[in-house]
């Protein structure tokens, strides 16, 4: 079944520390992006990728925040050093990277900051 | 960043009943999706609509493209208790495959 992947799916942390969460995207899907959640806000872009490369990382707090995809296919975002303003809904969404726009959620990975 | 203006914030309904909730941006799109998203979970794409004026159903719903490409609409028939959660909708602007999306409709279903 074509789905994204996501893992973990609950992370606490104290602040300071480093933190990866990682995304298998639907097989085939060439565009990856990386989303933070507040509760009770829609989601918000933080990086997108186009195969390997960095479409977009305008929204990313780069002091902070890292995001990769080696090959192409899975992602890992990093954390180091968390904050407790990062507690939040980490999502992987992809697409096909056509013109319909159409992105493709995974589970996501909460993160609590203590 | 910059979200969508999403009515009504919250709905409370009783089972049986139809809802409708709207979605409105101050700059057009090319296409406007609808997701739902249960608690601690990921959205889940519904509905996407591709050109003004556009109607689609998908079982008991249904939603439209606005023909001003400002505004979307996402109507429920005959609610039932597994429809409780947020619905968010999203705009694409032209020239461009990233999403914006709306503050959310979080509806609640009673039986």
């Amino acid at each position: 079944e074509a789905e994204v992947a996501q893992s973990p799916r609950y992370k606490i942390t104290e602040k300071s520390q480093a933190v990866a969460f990682w995304c298998d995207p639907i097989s085939g899907h060439a565009t990856l992006y990386w989303y933070r959640q507040i509760l009770g806000q829609g989601p918000e872009l933080l990086v997108q990728f186009q195969d390997e490369s960095v479409v977009d990382d305008s929204q990313l707090p780069k002091d902070r925040f890292s995001a990769e995809r080696l090959k192409g296919v899975d992602s890992t975002l990093k954390i180091q050093p968390a904050e407790l303003g990062d507690s939040a809904m980490y999502l992987c969404a992809s697409s096909l990277g056509t013109s319909s726009g159409e992105q493709f959620f995974g589970p996501g990975t909460r993160l609590t900051v203590l | 960043g910059q979200q969508l203006n999403q009515s009504p914030q919250s709905m409370f309904i009783q089972e049986g009943e139809d809802v409708s909730m709207n979605c409105t941006s101050s700059s057009i799109f090319n296409t406007w999706l609808w997701y739902k998203q249960d608690p601690g979970e990921g959205p889940v794409l519904l509905i996407a609509l591709y050109k003004a004026g556009e109607l689609t159903s998908n079982g008991r719903l249904t939603a439209q493209f606005g023909i001003t490409r400002k505004d979307s609409f996402l109507n429920i028939s005959a609610s039932i208790p597994s429809d409780v959660g947020i619905y968010f909708c999203a705009g694409k602007p032209y020239n461009t495959d990233k999403l914006i999306f709306g503050t959310g409709t979080r509806l609640q279903v009673f039986p």
